[in-house]
């Protein structure tokens, strides 16, 4: 348990699907990112809120939709995702002044058929 | 654009020590990190350098080089439970995310 909490931890989706990944974090933390890793790949930044506002999209495709409903949780919405998309997402929190420290969930790993 | 560079594999034997090197070439500098992250687990942040120097934590320490834009990690005493891949990132500035290297996955055998 490393103080940020994702879930689901696997998740199986057809191409067709709509489905949601949660990120929750009881830190204290105001600041909250999404992330992608893939093999081979370094982490890639998707989203970034600071006291609940997005701050940060880095190119993401419109298939994925970021909500931040309060500085607790964070969630990721996804639909008509593509098999390139199959990845694990993780989720990570920190003081927005101290970004150089997360803390990350465990991430979800997202298979998309 | 933004980069950082890393080894992608080094293996080593236990007791050695072993240092895993960090270049990077970003727009902007304010630090770097280090994280450790085991096979089907979440990275964990290892350490932290904004200044020039060595930070000891430990086993671990690192080392910063902002003239040199470079920067590495080095782990002492190695055990079997230190193998795990370890990423670099990288902060442009105060309060913005980091951007990662690829990582370098370390084997320890006994």
């Amino acid at each position: 348990e490393t103080g940020v909490t994702q879930t689901p931890r696997h998740l199986v989706m057809g191409m067709t699907n709509k489905k949601s990944l949660k990120c929750e974090q009881h830190l204290g933390h105001n600041a909250m990112y999404w992330y992608k890793q893939s093999a081979k790949k370094p982490l890639e930044l998707m989203f970034v809120y600071n006291f609940k506002e997005q701050t940060e999209n880095n190119s993401v495709p419109s298939r994925f939709s970021p909500e931040c409903p309060n500085s607790s949780h964070l969630f990721l919405h996804l639909h008509t995702l593509q098999p390139e998309d199959s990845a694990l997402y993780l989720c990570a929190s920190s003081q927005a002044d101290r970004t150089y420290g997360y803390t990350f969930g465990s991430g979800t790993r997202l298979t998309v058929v | 654009g933004q980069s950082l560079e890393q080894p992608s594999e080094v293996t080593a034997v236990e007791g050695a020590i072993v240092q895993i090197n960090c270049t990077y070439q970003t727009s902007g500098f304010y630090g770097l990190s280090w994280y450790q992250q085991h096979d089907g687990g979440a990275p964990t942040f290892l350490s932290y350098n904004g200044l020039d120097g060595l930070e000891e934590t430990g086993r671990f320490s690192s080392f910063l080089s902002r003239s040199d834009s470079y920067g590495y990690l080095l782990l002492q005493e190695l055990q079997m439970k230190d193998s795990a891949s370890y990423f670099c990132a990288v902060s442009s500035r105060a309060g913005t995310a980091l951007i990662f290297g690829k990582g370098t996955t370390l084997s320890v055998s006994s």
